[in-house]
């Protein structure tokens, strides 16, 4: 079993709505949570960036995570058919002091007009 | 450029071939990452850099795979004898992350798709 699980979707949303984005996680020791933003044929692009337990917002994207149910979201607001991506949660271990990151396999998001 | 550079974007070899795959990061950037990313997974961290130092390379999967950092700039990613399981996209990513920092991003470049036949 994969130490970060993440539903590969694909997930289709009309414009507009909520899309909806998790992972879970079972090693204790991930502590920085990340979610990033992969277009087709891209490089991955950091999106949000939270260490401790709760809500961290920033435009149209709110992140949230429970450390207690080892299980972090993603929500998008108003979403865009630019919004149309794969999301990726990433996170790191307190001792990997220097940045590795464990990456969940990405959800595919379709925004239809 | 302001971003990670990767070349070159696509890479078809033969099984059997060597292949060398090069990263241009961030101007600055002390850290630099590889990741392998097969189709429809995440990125799998390979390994890791701090200037010309290899601090890590737990995740090579064989010891056809090496990388290098001679100067702390630029890096290559060598596979030598390929096998069509290393067929994915490699992913190269800087940050200004400095050991016990923890909180800087790692940029990322849009890989080096390889294909082997």
């Amino acid at each position: 079993q994969k130490e970060v699980e993440q539903d590969p979707g694909p997930l289709s949303v009309p414009e507009g709505a909520i899309v909806s984005l998790n992972c879970t996680y079972s090693n204790s020791a991930f502590q920085y949570f990340m979610w990033y933003r992969q277009y087709s044929r891209k490089g991955p692009e950091l999106l949000m960036y939270t260490y401790s337990s709760g809500n961290k917002e920033d435009g149209r994207f709110t992140a949230q995570v429970d450390k207690s149910s080892k299980y972090i979201s993603l929500f998008i607001r108003d979403s865009q058919p630019s919004d149309s991506a794969t999301y990726l949660c990433a996170m790191r271990r307190t001792t990997d002091s220097w940045g590795k990151l464990q990456f969940g396999a990405g959800t595919q998001v379709v925004v239809t007009p | 450029g302001a971003g990670v550079s990767q070349s070159p974007r696509y890479k078809v070899a033969k099984r059997g071939q060597d292949v060398a795959l090069r990263c241009d990061p961030i101007s600055g950037h002390v850290s630099l990452f590889w990741y392998q990313q097969a189709l429809g997974q995440g990125p799998e961290f390979l390994t890791y850099f701090q200037n010309e130092a290899q601090l890590d390379k737990s995740g090579l999967p064989s010891d056809r795979f090496f990388a290098e950092r001679p100067e702390g700039s630029v890096s290559t990613l060598k596979i030598q004898r390929t096998q069509q399981e290393d067929s994915a996209v490699y992913l190269c990513a800087s940050s200004s992350l400095q050991i016990g920092a923890g909180s800087q991003p790692q940029h990322f470049g849009d890989g080096t798709r390889l294909s082997i036949l």
